[in-house]
């Protein structure tokens, strides 16, 4: 298995430029989710997923959109970035359990908008 | 809403030394889970603490979880260069499925 996948690993991209962040899991997990990670902090919500087709807002959705057409890819897309944009996008996935859902994280995009 | 802190922010330590980073959350929690992040890297899942008063061990780390599921902590004794990166808890209350990361506790390890 290769757990999370992430593409790109890096971008930099121009203010008001678009861009979709790839996601892909094959270990069947029925939630996903994306985090952001600013320098030195911790992991911000952005948006998570509990089966294809559902999708719904965490911490800090602004600027972000998500769909889930199948249950292995969630796609993560920046409309107009901005600088405040710039960040580390972490995506995860778990199982559907009520007590045991250790996350299992990508590798992370590193995006920096100038 | 829901916040999870974590202290300290940084800590230098001579390997060797014993660690200990803390966990609080504003809200009674379900279950706390907590993940180390190497330099560079990405969160890795370490340990899920479920029960009050729980008590759980993996070699020279030890991590508790308070009595009123509200606070938990991580102690490494005799830290060792390998144990360097950030530490996050996270925690999760009864309904769904998320988490919430505290800020994380950066260890870093002078040999």
């Amino acid at each position: 298995n290769a757990g999370v996948t992430q593409t790109p690993k890096f971008r930099i991209l121009k203010i008001g430029q678009s861009m979709t962040l790839q996601c892909t899991q094959d270990m069947n997990h029925n939630y996903m989710y994306w985090y952001r990670q600013d320098p030195g902090m911790g992991l911000k919500l952005i948006y998570y997923s509990v089966g294809a087709g559902i999708t719904d807002k965490g911490e800090v959705p602004n600027g972000y959109n998500v769909s889930r057409s199948t249950t292995e890819d969630f796609p993560l897309r920046l409309e107009l970035a901005a600088p405040s944009q710039t960040s580390v996008y972490f995506c995860a996935s778990s199982i559907r359990d009520r007590v045991y859902n250790e996350q299992f994280f990508g590798p992370g995009t590193r995006l920096t908008v100038l | 809403g829901q916040q999870v802190m974590q202290i300290p922010q940084y800590q230098h330590v001579q390997e060797g030394e014993d660690f200990t980073t803390y966990c609080n959350s504003s809200t009674t929690l379900s279950n706390i889970q907590w993940y180390k992040q190497r330099p560079g890297g990405h969160p890795v899942f370490l340990i899920q603490l479920v029960k009050s008063g729980e008590v759980k061990k993996q070699k020279r780390l030890t991590f508790q979880f308070g009595e009123a599921k509200k606070n938990s902590s991580l102690h490494i004794t005799a830290t060792q260069t390998t144990d360097v990166g950030t530490y996050f808890c996270a925690g999760r209350r009864n309904a769904g499925n998320m988490l919430t990361f505290g800020g994380g506790t950066r260890l870093m390890v002078k040999p």
